[in-house]
């Protein structure tokens, strides 16, 4: 049983283009993150939602825009999708929105061509 | 922002070794997590550990909020080991963590 699931796993497209990204969990939990980490290893907090509301949101293009329909899913969803964009792209749950041990899925690759 | 210093950066064992692995931070923290990276990517939390020391197995880990830093040990090191060791602090408990540039282990056979 996954815990926390990512589609899709590899995402290549054209430079221009809007994708998304979907993310599941079914551990239960309240709160959800999106992470980027980049070709060198680096991991970066995106986004963070608390039971369907937005409670952080880093520095990050506007062309970027979380959606959770519910506190089970967080999608990503990008516009415009630009070069730089590449990267490996994690969501991550936790129990709580506060101290609390987060919980990654397998990472979705994203290269724009 | 926060700077969390990791060290070293590279690191490789023959199996069997013990190794340390060092996080440094430059704020006082509420919580700092240690994550193993795998060679296929999968991120995989080791310890949440905001003060004190924790097992588990062949690994342990302790943090000194006082003096901004944290280890993690691992014993008797396995292939299974190798990847990427990350740290990871939250200044104001909040879950916002901020990652260390991380420490890749390569044990082997």
């Amino acid at each position: 049983d996954t815990a926390v699931s990512q589609t899709p796993k590899y995402l290549v497209t054209q430079m221009g283009n809007d994708k998304s990204i979907k993310c599941e969990q079914n551990l239960g939990h309240d709160t959800m993150y999106w992470y980027k980490q980049d070709s060198k290893k680096f991991l970066k907090i995106m986004f963070s939602y608390n039971n369907k509301e937005l409670i952080i949101n880093e520095t990050v293009p506007n062309r970027f825009s979380p959606k959770s329909p519910d506190k089970a899913h967080l999608n990503l969803h990008i516009n415009s999708l630009e070069l730089g964009d590449s990267a490996v792209y994690f969501c991550a749950s936790s129990q709580d929105r506060m101290g609390d041990t987060q919980y990654f899925g397998p990472g979705t690759r994203l290269t724009v061509l | 922002g926060i700077q969390v210093e990791q060290s070293p950066p590279d690191l490789i064992l023959q199996e069997g070794a013990n190794s340390t692995l060092r996080c440094n931070f430059s704020d006082s923290v509420n919580n700092l997590q240690w994550f193993h990276q795998n060679p296929w990517g999968q991120l995989i939390n080791l310890f949440y550990i905001p003060s004190g020391t924790k097992q588990n197995g062949r690994l342990s880990a302790t943090t000194v909020a006082t003096e901004r830093y944290s280890l993690l040990y691992i014993s008797s090191s396995q292939t299974t080991d190798s990847g990427v060791y990350f740290c990871a602090v939250d200044l104001y408990n909040f879950n916002k963590f901020y990652f260390g540039s991380g420490t890749k282990l390569n044990v082997k056979p």
